[in-house]
């Protein structure tokens, strides 16, 4: 069993929509990030949270430290929002381990 | 800041040749990680510097695999004797070396092996 486990895997939606990806940990964390993969491989960092509640404009990141959990739902989605979502979680030593990403595609 | 500078972007080489990746991180970030990504998967840590100090090497990072930061800027990744399971994109992340800051990626170099 990885120790960072997202759902779904892929996940098509309607421009417009409210889209919720999932991420599951195994693990103590000091961190959970959720990041932003663009085809051809840059990743860019959206949140960086370990407690409570984040929004950064559309985008809405929790996380449930005693449940080991963490979402991230996309208000109002958008074509150009179509991307691979990974959930990344930091120990200690603040290296990343990452789930394998939700492919979203928001189609118009 | 200028961002994560990898190169190269793009490296094909045949099998059992030497290849040897630069990455130039924002400045005065000095936490430095390199991840490996296959196709279809998440990123897998290979090793992290605190400065010039190589503080943690992954068991995926094999002897054939070497990683420097000499003056605590850039870093390079050398892979000997290239195999075919060595193909995939090769990520660098830079952070403050604060407790918890968030991680900044370079756009990778994609390594593909003939």
């Amino acid at each position: 069993k990885n120790e960072v486990e997202q759902s779904p895997q892929n996940l098509t939606a309607q421009e417009g929509e409210f889209i919720t990806i999932n991420c599951s940990y195994s693990v103590g964390i000091s961190a959970l990030h959720w990041l932003q993969q663009h085809p051809g491989g840059g990743i860019v960092s959206l949140f960086m949270l370990s407690s409570g509640k984040k929004k950064h404009g559309r985008l809405i990141a929790t996380i449930n430290i005693q449940e080991k959990h963490s979402s991230l739902h996309i208000t109002a989605s958008h074509p150009r929002d179509s991307a691979v979502y990974i959930c990344a979680v930091g120990g200690s030593n603040y290296k990343l381990t990452f789930g394998k990403g939700t492919l979203l595609t928001v189609n118009p | 800041d200028t961002g994560v500078s990898q190169d190269p972007r793009h490296k094909i080489t045949k099998r059992g040749q030497n290849v040897t990746f630069r990455c130039d991180p924002i400045s005065e970030h000095n936490r430095l990680y390199w991840y490996r990504q296959t196709l279809g998967q998440g990123p897998e840590f290979l090793t992290y510097f605190q400065n010039e100090a190589q503080l943690e090497k992954s068991r995926l990072l094999s002897d054939r695999f070497s990683a420097e930061r000499p003056k605590g800027s850039f870093s390079t990744l050398e892979i000997q004797r290239t195999e075919q399971g060595d193909s995939a994109m090769y990520l660098c992340a830079c952070s403050r070396g604060l407790s918890n800051q968030p991680q900044h990626f370079g756009d990778g170099t994609r390594l593909s092996i003939l």
